[in-house]
């Protein structure tokens, strides 16, 4: 089955204890990104990859890192999370310029304390 | 910078209403405009459009766009609860390959 896959789906953690979260696609989609989601403020992009080691800031990249070794991988790494990072993040994916085929994760709650 | 701006921010009306959501956007290297419903989990995609003027229509929702005015709305004809949603109106830029997600409409249909 076509999917993105993150995880995990649930994440409790402390101020300042590095984590990642995993984001993998079978499509073969060139096209892979980071949002994180807040009440009210919508999805907004953290990071974004157009093919493997190319990445590019998006709208809110502060305090995350990201990487793109193998096209079907795109972790979001956290260095030192803060409670504002506390979140609902999505992964996505699709070929490029294929806007109508983009395909989301199910989603990472993230709870920092 | 993209921009995309959704009104109402929340609605709340009974089953069988007719809701009308609002999209306006500002983006560079506009080429089309995606619809996403989300429920609990991720976005889910109801319509793209790319002219202006050509209702797209599924069921009980229809959507039009209108590139001169940089808006969109969408329509949801005798609502049920089923489609209590955020709807998501997205903008996409053409150079950046990405999509601008507005705040959206939560939109709540009680029995």
């Amino acid at each position: 089955e076509a999917q993105v896959t993150q995880n995990p789906r649930y994440l409790i953690t402390v101020t300042g204890k590095k984590l990642t979260v995993t984001c993998s696609q079978n499509m073969n989609h060139e096209y892979m990104s980071w949002y994180r989601q807040d009440p009210g403020l919508g999805l907004r992009q953290i990071y974004y990859s157009m093919n493997v080691e190319v990445t590019d800031k998006g709208d809110v990249p502060e305090g995350y890192k990201v990487s793109r070794k193998e096209k079907r991988n795109f972790p979001l790494i956290l260095e030192s999370p803060s409670p504002n990072q506390t979140s609902l993040y999505f992964c996505a994916s699709s070929f490029l310029g294929a806007e109508k085929g983009y395909t989301f994760g199910s989603g990472t709650r993230l709870t920092v304390v | 910078e993209d921009k995309v701006v959704q009104s109402p921010l929340s609605l709340v009306v009974h089953e069988g209403d007719t809701v009308t959501l609002n999209c306006s956007y500002e983006v560079t290297n506009f080429r089309s405009l995606l619809w996403y419903k989300q429920e609990k989990k991720a976005p889910t995609f109801l319509f793209m459009l790319t002219s202006s003027g050509i209702e797209k229509k599924s069921g009980r929702l229809s959507s039009i766009l209108d590139k001169k005015e940089l808006s969109s709305i969408l329509n949801i004809t005798a609502t049920q609860t089923g489609d209590s949603a955020i709807y998501l109106c997205v903008p996409y830029n053409n150079a950046g390959n990405m999509l601008t997600f507005g705040g959206g409409t939560r939109l709540m249909v009680k029995p």
